[in-house]
């Protein structure tokens, strides 16, 4: 059955770089069937979509936060990253990583969460 | 403030019949497909409706989900305790490129 792990820093100071990876096991990150996304949801509040990401490399991310974001994909390892650079405390949240298969667009399958805080 | 606008809250007793609805635009629900997850207290959230009705394997009948226009709805029969959650709905926007949310609905059951 298809997992999905979220890892990296749970504290992250402001102005600094936060990186996350999701390390997907029983199944392969190298299918065309499917793209691999990040979302984050602050404390007591709704989901935002962060980005997403295909085997390929091929990446988007919301324009809210696009100048801050990059998404890496390494198929060797079976993970995928997120990295989101000049953190503030409005980026203080839990980060998800979840698999979206192309043909019902919704995303199926998520990791437990990771909780990032952002403070010096 | 969330894309997708939702009731912040909402309420049914065991047994009962309980909607939550999902307003949107025409970049979003008005030209895309609906998706409503659950969210039970401190777990990530799970997919329930895909393709605006459609029911992953696993998940009860007791949910459906509808969509008219720039606005959709999710159905919960006979309602039950495990059922307190909070649900979000979601759809594609094509304005952003990628996925919206709504704010989440809390379910409370009385």
């Amino acid at each position: 059955q298809l997992q999905l792990q979220e890892s990296g820093p749970g504290l992250v100071k402001p102005s600094e770089t936060l990186s996350l990876t999701c390390t997907v096991s029983g199944g392969s990150i190298s299918s065309s069937s499917y793209y691999w996304g990040w979302i984050r949801q602050p404390p007591g509040k709704g989901l935002e979509w962060i980005g997403s990401v295909h085997y390929s490399g091929n990446t988007y991310h919301n324009p809210s936060l696009k100048s801050r974001v990059t998404i890496s994909v390494d198929t060797s390892k079976n993970q995928f990253s997120l990295k989101l650079s000049s953190v503030t405390a409005a980026d203080t949240a839990v980060y998800f990583c979840a698999r979206r298969p192309t043909s019902w667009g919704a995303f199926d399958i998520w990791g437990h969460g990771t909780m990032v805080t952002v403070s010096s | 403030q969330s894309v997708l606008t939702q009731p912040p809250s909402a309420s049914g007793t065991p047994g009962q019949r309980v909607t939550i609805s999902c307003s949107g635009s025409s970049s979003n629900i008005g030209s895309n497909t609906v998706k409503w997850y659950q969210q039970l207290p401190g777990t990530a959230p799970k997919l329930l409706i895909y393709g605006n009705n459609q029911r992953p394997s696993g998940v009860p009948d007791r949910f459906s989900g509808s969509k008219s226009g720039t606005s959709a709805s999710l159905a919960i029969s006979g309602l039950q305790s495990e059922d307190e959650a909070d649900y979000y709905c979601a759809a594609w926007d094509d304005s952003l490129n990628g996925p919206v949310f709504g704010g989440g609905t809390k379910l409370t059951v009385l």
